[in-house]
């Protein structure tokens, strides 16, 4: 099954600034079906970003992703304060589909 | 708008059985495939199963974990997906979350969630 890495496990940053994370792959997502969720404590993941780069339903423009392969990036343009949660990627390119561990954007 | 309602978590003896319910609304049920995922305390998401809509074949997968033990069901009358959990084990413990499955027609078997329910919490203790 497809291992995937997120890093760092920790964000610390200000409201504002630009957040970048990222999902490493152990082996190459077959057509980039990769996806970002963000959970929020005590709540319910939420689909960012799917097949990649496409923003779901409702997702504000300040949230993009990118990559291809093995390597892909949620990049939060301009933090706000209700972005501060952890935000996990998912692979459906390949059976099984895995989960990445998780990181976790704090205010500094 | 899509809703998603779970029952039937709780405290349970390992080696024991429970059934968990999840009633979809808001949308056409039965053209979507339905899956749970689960979240041990303070740890990350797990996939634990998913099964396709009757269109797809109506058919299910489950995670190495749960196979043989766990087995997902669908009631497209009542807008039911059901997850019945046997011989459950204390590493089960987790919250356990029923979602909207997109991309069951792709290729490669697996799947994404568009849809979240609020999560039931199952804790498997003596």
């Amino acid at each position: 099954e497809i291992v995937l890495t997120q890093s760092p496990g920790t964000l610390s940053l200000s409201p504002g600034e630009r957040a970048t994370l990222s999902c490493r792959a152990s082996q190459s997502v077959n057509n980039d079906y990769l996806v970002w969720y963000q959970q929020k404590p005590g709540q319910a993941p939420r689909l960012l970003i799917y097949g990649a780069f496409s923003r779901a339903t409702g997702i504000p423009d300040r949230f993009s992703g990118s990559g291809s392969g093995t390597d892909f990036t949620l990049t939060i343009s301009r933090l706000e304060p209700e972005d501060f949660a952890v935000y996990y990627c998912q692979q459906y390119g390949s059976s099984p589909l895995t989960f990445g561990g998780g990181t976790k954007v704090e205010i500094k | 708008e899509v809703q998603l309602v779970e029952s039937g978590g709780g405290l349970v003896q390992p080696g024991r059985s429970l059934r968990l319910s999840c009633t979809g609304s808001g949308f056409t049920f039965g053209d979507y495939a339905m899956s749970w995922s689960r979240q041990a305390p303070g740890k990350g998401l797990e996939w634990v199963s998913f099964i396709r809509a009757r269109a797809y074949g109506g058919t299910t997968e489950y995670a190495a974990s749960v196979k043989g033990r766990f087995t997902i069901s669908r009631d497209d009358s009542n807008n039911i997906a059901y997850l019945q959990m046997n011989s459950l084990e204390t590493e089960d413990t987790a919250i356990y979350y029923c979602t909207r499955v997109r991309g069951q027609h792709l290729p490669g078997g697996a799947v994404y969630f568009d849809y979240w329910a609020q999560g039931t919490l199952v804790t498997v203790s003596s």
